[in-house]
């Protein structure tokens, strides 16, 4: 079945440690997104990628970095400068970029929570 | 500017009561609507779109309608079920997709 899927669920992260949440979709999409979920925050985005071997920074993109060496792929490294890195992370995917003439829906993976310990 | 304000929660309402859910946007140009609904530990999923003005989305019960002139996409629903409790998000595709802070629902037999 086709969809985004996000490695790995839940993550333990020690104080200074670099860690990185896979993200993969089968869906031949063009563009990705990286959110963080906060309680009462709703979604933030953190980055996102039009296409392949081209990213751009989101809100929130400090302390994060991205690449995009595929089309398949997209994952983000939540580096030590992340001083609050906790949270819900989740990937997603469209067909096209937003704001194109041919707009759609976001396909969302299931997400990875990273905790810091 | 693009903004999504959403009806803050969390809502708990009894089985087969009415929903609303109130979204309203500021948009340059004119953006597709979105619902996605998130289930407990899950992604989102989209529930329903509207991609231009007074069009109605609609699915497993829930409609939005896309008001140009009040600038709104509020959710509803004629009778909520417990499997309806989640949260919900309004979101506009921009130059970026702009989400909602949420709104938790909790329905209750």
């Amino acid at each position: 079945d086709g969809g985004i899927t996000q490695s790995p669920k839940y993550l333990f992260r020690k104080e200074g440690q670099n860690v990185t949440l896979s993200c993969e979709q089968n869906l031949n999409h063009d563009a990705m997104y990286w959110y963080r979920q906060d309680p009462g925050q709703g979604l933030r985005l953190i980055y996102y990628s039009q296409i392949v071997n081209d990213f751009q920074k989101g809100d929130i993109a400090e302390g994060y970095s991205v690449s995009r060496e595929k089309k398949e792929s997209f994952p983000l490294t939540v580096t030590s400068a992340q001083k609050n890195p906790t949270a819900f992370y989740l990937c997603a995917s469209s067909i096209t970029p937003a704001g194109g003439t041919n707009t759609g829906e976001l396909f969302f993976g299931e997400g990875s929570r990273l905790t810091v310990l | 500017g693009n903004s999504v304000t959403q009806m803050e929660g969390p809502v708990t309402l009894s089985e087969e009561a009415f929903l609303t859910i109130n979204c309203t946007y500021t948009a340059t140009g004119y953006p597709s609507l979105f619902w996605y609904v998130q289930y407990p530990g899950e992604g989102l999923q989209l529930l329903l779109k509207a991609t231009k003005a007074d069009d109605k989305g609609s699915n497993k019960g829930f409609e939005a309608t896309y008001r140009k002139e009040t600038t709104s996409f509020h959710l509803e629903k004629g009778s909520v079920q417990v499997s309806d409790s989640a949260v919900y998000f309004c979101a506009l595709d921009g130059n970026q997709f702009y989400f909602g802070t949420g709104t938790s629902l909790t329905v209750i037999p």
